[in-house]
């Protein structure tokens, strides 16, 4: 079974403050992970995902499958950042079919 | 373009009543996906549509629940006698892919908020 978790629900920060948004999965193959995020009254849309190695609005995420981790990371926060983040796993050859971890809802404090 | 369309944004249903939630996918876009989001959880998936076809079903509950996609006209989840456990965030997605889709273009709805009452 495949499991994606975020362990803070909430997360505050400071403007300028680094943020680190947690996510570890469960699965037994080879995922592939993506971080959606869902601004106040906007639909939800991709962040980022792992395969492409990129960054987007300043946000990084790297796949460490030893610890089958997929943290969000900002070096310097904008209160723009405040918004529910979502974690997700895709696998097993479905690469359609989205699990979500339950989110982290982030604020960024002026 | 306007994106994936959903609606009504909010519907609410007495229990036993019908539920009707519709998708018209991007422009372009011939696969949609309806996925279920509880109060306090993440989104779960519940089925996979192409046009006139159901491919993945394996999220659906197996009774009071149904969708279809036809030749024409918007992707329909359709949930019959509702009852209260059914109120919850109901986004659809579509891709110009079935296979693949979730690295090409893959874009959600601003989904239908449904409460029983």
């Amino acid at each position: 079974a495949q499991r994606v978790t975020q362990p803070e629900k909430l997360l505050s920060v400071f403007k300028g403050a680094p943020v680190e948004l947690k996510c570890n999965y469960s699965y037994s193959g080879s995922p592939e992970l993506f971080w959606y995020v869902q601004y106040s009254r906007q639909r939800l849309q991709l962040l980022l995902r792992h395969i492409s190695r990129e960054s987007i609005k300043g946000f990084t995420a790297d796949l460490n499958k030893g610890e089958t981790s997929f943290h969000l990371k900002k070096p310097f926060a904008q209160e723009e950042d405040s918004a529910m983040y979502y974690c997700a796993l895709s696998g097993g050859g479905s690469n359609y079919k989205l699990t979500f971890g339950k989110g982290t809802l982030l604020t960024v404090n002026p | 373009n306007a994106g994936v369309m959903q609606n009504p944004r909010h519907l609410v249903r007495r229990r036993g009543q019908e539920a009707r939630l519709r998708c018209s996918p991007m422009k372009g876009h011939s696969h949609v996906y309806w996925y279920r989001q509880l109060p306090e959880e993440g989104l779960k998936f519940m089925v996979y549509l192409q046009k006139e076809n159901i491919i993945d079903e394996s999220g659906m509950p197996k009774e009071r629940f149904s969708a279809e996609f036809p030749k024409e006209g918007p992707s329909i989840l359709r949930i019959q006698q509702v009852v209260r456990g059914d109120s919850a965030a109901y986004f659809c997605a579509s891709s110009p892919l079935g296979q693949g889709g979730l690295n090409y273009g893959y874009t959600f709805g601003s989904g239908t908020r449904l409460t029983v009452v």
